[in-house]
């Protein structure tokens, strides 16, 4: 059955610290593997990964893609108290369709 | 340009009843993409539309549930006889092209109580 792992659950950090954030995923006709962050509401985009061994970066975030073993990492350094959200990681297939994970509740405290 | 914008945003209706849901994806797109998220979890795959190829509905829970996207572009997503168990947020995203990019838009989504 295709699914999505994430892990942990749910973390609690102090500004400052760095954090790795963990999602495998079992999918038959892989495509890609995405990032999302969730505030209140809606879930925004933060990276697409296809290659495996190649880090995307945006500022202080970062995640990369591991095809073989099948999972991926996202990590935020020097986090901040804006930080704190739902991480979603999601795969789609070839055929477009998208499988979320129940996602990473991280919360930075000051 | 606009963003993905769905309505209504708070939806509180009585266990039986039907419900419409709607979303407009950013123009141009051309994949559309339903979701449902309970309190406290992930998004649940409902259905979705890429161009005028027959919809993949294989996330639907039930046969209560059925969407429609109109012109390849508007959507609705109705709930029929709802229950309790309905209850959720029902977000909608757009892509600009499955296989060109999956990176997914989504709105701010339809908070829907079944009281």
């Amino acid at each position: 059955e295709d699914k999505v792992v994430q892990s942990p659950l749910s973390l609690v950090v102090h500004e400052g610290d760095t954090v790795t954030l963990n999602c495998s995923y079992e999918v038959t006709n892989f495509r890609s593997l995405l990032w999302y962050k969730q505030e209140k509401k809606a879930p925004t985009f933060l990276f697409m990964l296809t290659s495996s061994g190649i880090e995307k970066k945006s500022g202080r975030l970062s995640s990369i893609l591991d095809k073989k073993e099948l999972f991926s990492i996202l990590n935020i350094t020097a986090t901040q108290t804006g930080d704190s959200a739902v991480y979603l990681c999601a795969y789609s297939t070839n055929a477009g369709k998208s499988t979320f994970g129940d996602g990473t509740t991280l919360t930075v405290k000051p | 340009g606009a963003g993905v914008s769905q309505s209504p945003s708070n939806k509180v209706t009585e266990k039986g009843k039907d419900v419409e849901l709607r979303c407009d994806p950013i123009s141009g797109h051309t994949a559309l993409y339903w979701y449902r998220q309970s309190l406290g979890q992930g998004l649940e795959f409902l259905i979705y539309f890429q161009g005028n190829s027959a919809p993949d509905k294989s996330g639907l829970p039930s046969d209560r549930f059925s969407a429609e996207r109109t012109g390849g572009s508007v959507s609705t997503l109705t709930i029929q006889r709802t229950q309790q168990e309905d209850s959720a947020v029902y977000l909608c995203a757009s892509s600009l092209q499955a296989g060109a990019t999956d990176t997914q838009y989504f709105g701010p989504g339809t908070r829907l109580t079944v009281l």
